[in-house]
């Protein structure tokens, strides 16, 4: 079974820019969630989505946000790029419930805004 | 809400030895508890995963993990550390949505384990 695909792995931006993270999820698995990682902050979670539903959201700005497709695959993204959001974007996903199921985490996107 | 932390964001242990990463957790409801590992330049992988069947969880590449509900811990340790576990090494726990909040699942901020030959 294929495993979290994200894509692009890297990317650089400048500020103001906006960005568009790709993640298709293991098949069959229809909870999406992504995260945001960085030294000094860790993991910290951006949004859920479910069936093409956003179902949690983190404590983050407007500038930040996703979508799901009818086939599970995710977007998020980023308006307005800050250098502060230079981190490694995962993606994960589950079954149906990220909090109780196992999660299967993607490669990630390694995102730099000068 | 829940919080996890875990205890030393470096720990170095040589290569045959006990390998012991702590954490410690909070929840006002039994919590599910997860260890996931995380290599260079990939994602998380899981470890092993409590979901209150058994106190003793056994998980992939020899390691283990203890639930201990009387001092709110779930430490990993792995007898023998191999070269290959140089890794970080990531405590989670999460209420289910019985705790509710928009964050259900925190992450600790994280271990560097270091092997040293």
């Amino acid at each position: 079974k294929a495993g979290v695909t994200q894509t692009p792995r890297y990317l650089i931006k400048t500020r103001g820019q906006q960005v568009t993270l790709s993640c298709s999820p293991i098949s069959g698995h229809r909870s999406v969630s992504w995260y945001q990682q960085t030294p000094g902050q860790g993991l910290q979670f951006l949004f859920e989505y479910f069936s093409e539903t956003q179902r949690n959201k983190g404590n983050f700005p407007g500038r930040f946000s996703g979508r799901q497709f009818s086939n599970s695959r995710s977007e998020m993204n980023v308006s307005t790029l800050e250098l502060g959001d230079s981190a490694l974007y995962l993606c994960a996903s589950s079954y149906a419930d990220r909090l109780t199921d196992t999660q299967y985490f993607g490669p990630g996107t390694r995102l730099t805004v000068l | 809400a829940q919080s996890v932390t875990q205890l030393g964001s470096h720990v170095s242990v040589s290569e045959g030895a006990l390998v012991l990463l702590r954490c410690n957790y909070s929840s006002s409801v039994p919590p599910y508890l997860f260890w996931y590992v995380q290599y260079p330049n990939q994602g998380l992988q899981l470890l092993l995963k409590y979901t209150s069947a058994a106190t003793l969880v056994k998980g992939i590449n020899g390691f283990e993990a203890e639930f201990k509900k009387s001092e709110t811990s779930f430490h990993l340790t792995k007898p023998s550390a191999h070269m290959s576990d140089a890794a970080e090494y990531f405590c989670a726990v999460s209420e289910g949505y019985s705790g509710g909040g928009a964050d259900g699942l925190t992450f600790g901020k994280g271990t560097h384990l270091i092997i040293q030959p």
